[in-house]
């Protein structure tokens, strides 16, 4: 298994630009996240998703938008970018229920916006 | 949330222990106390988790406080791959999302 990947690993936007960062996972998780790190701090979560259709979001939502038309692809789309969304993106997934404890990261993808 | 409280950072010398400490004063019945690291210029993974009562595995292991306020995480034998942020996360159990919260963590040094 590949686990969960992203791309792209890293990018450089202008701002006002858009872009989607793909993340793909082949353990057939029902639950996926997308995460932001800032430099030196922790990861906040941006949406999440529990099952193909259905997405809602995190703490820092504004700005992107999510779709999950699939069980493994869960892309983040990022409108009119603005340089507070330069950050490192990490893309996670996890099974169903609470005898499943782990979530599996993505390698991260380095965006950013100038 | 409930909210944990970890050093900002700390330093170990290779091949003896450490122990990350973990305050939770505010922790519930039912919160599951996580442990994830993250190594440089990866994402986080998975390290150990408990409840209750204290856990090993082939990573590390997790001594919990009686009264649940506090916990450790304790590598055996630091390695220089051991050198990372490590997170100490309450989950609620139960929920529909399994969220993870993550705070900033303790940045480990091993010094060879």
């Amino acid at each position: 298994n590949a686990g969960v990947t992203q791309t792209p690993k890293f990018r450089i936007l202008k701002i006002g630009q858009s872009m989607t960062l793909q993340c793909t996972q082949d353990m057939n998780h029902n639950y996926m996240y997308w995460y932001r790190q800032d430099p030196g701090m922790g990861l906040k979560l941006i949406y999440y998703s529990v099952g193909a259709g259905i997405t809602d979001k995190g703490e820092v939502p504004n700005g992107y938008n999510v779709s999950r038309s699939t069980t493994e692809d869960f892309p983040l789309r990022l409108e009119l970018a603005a340089p507070s969304q330069t950050s490192v993106y990490f893309c996670a997934s996890r099974e169903t229920g609470e005898g499943s404890y782990e979530q599996y990261f993505g390698p991260g993808t380095r965006l950013t916006v100038t | 949330d409930a909210k944990t409280t970890q050093p900002n950072s700390m330093e170990s010398n290779e091949e003896e222990p450490v122990h990350l400490p973990c305050n939770h004063s505010t922790i519930s019945g039912t919160d599951y106390i996580h442990w994830y690291r993250q190594l440089p210029s990866q994402g986080p993974e998975y390290v150990i988790h408990g409840l209750t009562s204290n856990v090993n595995n082939r990573m590390a292991s997790l001594a919990i406080a009686e009264d649940r306020k506090s916990s450790t995480l304790i590598l055996h034998r630091a390695t220089l791959r051991d050198a990372a942020v490590y997170y100490c996360i309450l989950r609620a159990r139960g929920g529909s999302n399994y969220k993870l919260t993550f705070g900033k963590g303790t940045l480990l040094t091993v010094n060879p």
